[in-house]
């Protein structure tokens, strides 16, 4: 069975750059391509972007110039971190296998940004 | 990007009874529609992909349907389990994936 685990801080001070990992255990990060998603307070689910096992990625237009996301095939492991973040970027972190849809999720780490 | 509008907001529905959710695209996904079940405190859960197609595990009383950008799920026998949130997510163009707004199913 797939399981993966979202940690990182749960506040990030305004102007500041969030980051997260996600763990992957129950398969190997080479056999998949892996997603970010969130959901802020109250609204719907954003695709944040994804990265592949060979680490080439896409991201959503809309936070691109501020994303970034790698991989670490030896921690079986990948990573999210978005800079200059604001009370928007507030939202439940999610990471999640992608095989375009998205089959095995994390539950997910709430992100509060203070000012 | 293509726009994911999902109807209703909130449903209400008896135990026992039918609950039909909508989604519509903004433009052709083809079949390429999945639908997400979340819960407060749990990983989200994988439906519907393919727009048809139940995920492992899923019980029978959930189906999808529909194809360039009309779809429709179906829970045929609503249980106190499947309150929650739903989405619908097209991954036919990306980036960006895109999802609906959500609908809320709750117990009449």
């Amino acid at each position: 069975q797939v399981q993966l685990q979202e940690s990182g801080p749960g506040l990030v001070k305004s102007s500041e750059t969030l980051s997260l990992t996600c763990t992957v255990s129950g398969a190997s990060i080479n056999s998949s391509y892996w997603s970010w998603i969130r959901q802020p307070p109250g609204k719907g689910l954003e695709w944040i972007g994804y990265i592949s096992y060979s680490g080439s990625t896409s991201y959503n237009p809309s936070l691109r110039s501020r994303l970034s996301i790698s991989i670490d095939t030896s921690k079986n492991q990948f990573s999210l971190k978005l800079n200059s973040v604001t009370a928007a970027d507030a939202a439940v972190y999610y990471c999640a296998t992608d095989r375009n849809y998205l089959d095995y999720w994390g539950q997910g780490t709430l992100v509060t940004v203070s000012s | 990007e293509i726009v994911m509008t999902q109807s209703p907001a909130t449903l209400s529905v008896s135990p026992g009874e039918r609950a039909t959710l909508s989604c519509r695209a903004s433009q052709t996904v083809t079949s390429n529609l999945a639908w997400y079940q979340l819960k407060p405190g749990q990983a989200p859960r994988l439906l519907i992909y393919g727009a048809s197609t139940r995920a492992t595990g899923i019980p029978a009383r959930f189906s999808g349907s529909g194809s360039g950008t009309e779809f429709t799920l179906t829970i045929s026998s609503l249980q106190s389990e499947d309150i929650g949130l739903y989405f619908c997510q097209q991954y036919d163009q990306r980036p960006p994936w895109t999802f609906g707004q959500g609908t809320k199913v709750e117990i009449k």
